[in-house]
């Protein structure tokens, strides 16, 4: 039989533009938040992090921003190159908690 | 340095062998995780030891599966007998306590197809 997929968003940039991948949690207890970047036949490859008692961090061009009121999560990728597009994922741990919860992923496809 | 090393990286099997997956943490890590991904659930966390003991395996989904974690730098991941719908990537990943807990490094993962 047919099988269903889960079918990932996909963002499409040209070589050189910024993009910005967006992700949404929704529990407030979360205290530690972490983007990872997958691609394909790897496994996911920790990008950077924040803290929940900060709402910007900046790593080689990449900066994660951190909204706790609306509980929104974004990764900014500076002058995107070839070699950025892979899968992208947001994770979160709960305060004490161990368990990266991962959400399902965006797509970055990077064209010429 | 040597990351998260897994072994094999691919395995198909027919329905009902045995499986074991294999996993050696970067050195000096004292956590490990073990992770599966699919296209349906994305990435779910199978179980998480702590200096060699399991902590939590309320992610195995089933008595099929099992995991072992004998010495510090191996851990085994089996599942018997297998079925088609184990088929999935399986990642391992170690954290450094040195760092803090949560920062994980992930393996290259093993692709199990089960026929």
């Amino acid at each position: 039989g047919e099988s269903v997929g889960l079918h990932l968003p996909t963002l499409s940039v040209q070589e050189g533009d910024n993009s910005i991948i967006n992700c949404a949690y929704s529990n407030s207890a979360s205290d530690y938040f972490i983007w990872y970047k997958q691609e394909s036949g790897k496994g996911p490859q920790f990008i950077i992090d924040i803290r929940s008692n900060m709402d910007k961090r900046q790593g080689q061009r990449v900066t994660v921003l951190l909204n706790k009121t609306v509980k929104h999560l974004s990764l900014q990728i500076a002058a995107t190159q070839p070699g950025d597009s892979a899968v992208y994922f947001c994770a979160e741990i709960l305060r004490d908690g161990y368990a990266l919860n991962f959400g399902k992923g965006t797509s970055l496809l990077v064209t010429p | 340095d040597a990351g998260v090393i897994q072994s094999p990286r691919h395995e198909v099997t027919e329905m009902g062998q045995e499986v074991t997956l294999r996993c050696k943490p970067i050195s000096g890590h004292n956590s490990l995780f073990w992770y599966r991904q699919t296209m349906m659930r994305g990435l779910e966390l199978l179980i998480y030891f702590n200096n060699n003991v399991p902590i939590d395996d309320s992610g195995m989904p089933e008595d099929r599966f099992s995991a072992k974690m004998p010495n510090a730098s191996f851990s085994t991941l089996k599942i018997q007998p297998s079925e088609p719908r184990d088929s999935a990537v399986y990642f391992c990943a170690s954290s450094n306590p040195g760092q803090g807990l949560e920062t994980q490094y992930f393996g290259p993962g093993t692709r199990l197809l089960v026929l």
